[in-house]
């Protein structure tokens, strides 16, 4: 089947920094995608969302970027914290899955590093 | 502070052993899941409850058998596990009907089989 994936396994940044997370998704008819990040101990978070009827959508510290031509997301992140340390990994679902966990995809996920 | 609790926190058990997973949502959710996670792999699902109602089993073993009493708490009993399945068990809840709308997630529980 088709799945999710990102670029670059480790992601190190110097404090203050911006960061760029990438992912490449395959399924040419997923229309919703979601950053989470997982920190040490934890769970994953939800950060934000996007919907395939936008580009772009910004959080507090965050921007999700989506290009559908070339199927890629990014996540970024400005003037990175200590506390933005973590894996962060894209997820995505097809047309009208009805929420929940039909047909959402899950990446491998980035290890952001973020140094002092 | 999560929505979605998770107990224990770190479970170590061998293989003639059974425990239970636990799993309760304050959210008003209408949807849980139980997903196993692994070193370097994508999150893995396990199962999913709809309104109750178990909807989807994705050839998960029978050594682990969920529950799902209300739409609230989701239980995974586990009994002769294997060492492989050693792994964070993560469970999510969601609201489904109507449009995407993202999973929220416990912190899991760390589970190591003897």
């Amino acid at each position: 089947g088709e799945s999710v994936g990102l670029h670059l396994p480790t992601l190190s940044v110097q404090e203050g920094d911006n960061s760029i997370i990438n992912c490449a998704y395959s399924n040419s008819a997923s229309d919703y995608f979601i950053w989470y990040k997982q920190e040490s101990g934890k769970g994953p978070q939800f950060i934000i969302d996007i919907r395939s009827n936008m580009d772009k959508r910004q959080g507090q510290r965050v921007t999700v970027l989506l290009n559908k031509t070339v199927k890629h997301l990014s996540l970024q992140i400005a003037a990175t914290q200590p506390g933005d340390s973590a894996v962060y990994f894209c997820a995505d679902a097809p047309t009208n899955s009805g929420g929940g966990a039909d047909g959402l995809t899950f990446g491998k996920g980035t290890h952001l590093i973020i140094q002092p | 502070e999560t929505g979605v609790t998770q107990t224990p926190r770190h479970l170590v058990m061998g293989m003639t052993n059974k425990k239970s997973l636990k799993c309760e949502q304050h959210l008003g959710h209408n949807a849980m899941y139980w997903y196993k996670q692994s070193a370097k792999k994508p999150l893995e699902l396990m199962f999913v409850y709809n309104f109750k109602e178990q909807t989807e089993n994705n050839s998960v073993p029978s050594r682990f058998s969920p529950e799902c009493p209300n739409s609230s708490h989701l239980f995974l009993h586990l009994h002769t596990l294997q060492p492989e399945d050693s792994a964070l068990y993560l469970c999510a809840s969601s609201q489904v009907g109507g449009s995407n709308s993202p999973l929220h997630f416990g912190n899991g529980t760390r589970l190591t089989v003897t």
